[in-house]
């Protein structure tokens, strides 16, 4: 497996309050992808890294921020969560930009906005 | 923009009957395709990818879809499947940087 280590694996917060899950790799990989996974909406893009302080936004960027100090850490923070950020967030991993080369998923956040 | 469409969301099934998984997609260039799995609790993991070559793919665990460009469907299928196959299967397509996946069909294989 690649390594991708996602913390915590489980979060339950209240609304307003900010909250930031990591992303560890050891692949020395250029790219990192957040993700949100919700029925009936599979994988939406959240924010994307390629390379230290290199970030851009996804589909669904709206309330979230990342950073990415350096290369093995990817941080996706919740400036202050809301209900409908309710939801298993994935980090990846990838080498190419997510042309010709597969990405490498971590276990997932399950993260309850109350 | 690219995008992909998983016409299904869940597809029943019983074990060692054959199943296809239907994905159309839309993009205005060349594309890259691809089958990922999640497993119950896990993340994904590729299945199977097309980049350019032989329009029909195979992966792993028996799994292979074929390329249609007159139809942009990039379908997966398998012979006979395992209860193990439980899981669900997401499509997804080369965006510029990143891919973009489908919504995601749920195969139920039962005895």
């Amino acid at each position: 497996d690649a390594g991708i280590t996602q913390s915590p694996r489980h979060k339950v917060t209240e609304t307003g309050t900010p909250v930031t899950l990591r992303c560890h790799q050891t692949e020395n990989h250029r790219y990192m992808y957040w993700y949100r996974q919700d029925p009936g909406h599979g994988l939406r893009l959240i924010h994307y890294s390629y390379g230290v302080k290199d970030t851009d936004k996804g589909e669904v960027s709206d309330g979230y921020s990342v950073s990415r100090s350096k290369t093995e850490d990817f941080l996706l923070t919740l400036e202050s969560a809301t209900s409908s950020q309710t939801s298993v967030y994935f980090c990846a991993i990838g080498t190419g930009g997510g042309g010709d080369e597969k990405l490498f998923f971590g276990s997932g956040t399950q993260l309850s906005v109350l | 923009a690219q995008s992909v469409t998983q016409l299904d969301s869940q597809v029943p099934v019983f074990e060692e009957a054959p199943v296809e998984l239907r994905c159309n997609y839309s993009s205005s260039v060349s594309v890259y395709l691809f089958w990922y799995v999640q497993y119950p609790n896990q993340g994904l993991q590729l299945l199977l990818k097309y980049l350019s070559g032989s329009t029909l793919v195979k992966g792993i665990n028996g799994f292979e879809a074929e390329f249609n460009k007159s139809q942009t469907s990039f379908h997966l299928r398998k012979p006979s499947v395992h209860i193990s196959d439980t899981a669900e299967y997401f499509c997804a397509v080369t965006g510029f940087q990143k891919l973009v996946f489908g919504t995601g069909t749920r195969l139920l294989v039962s005895p």
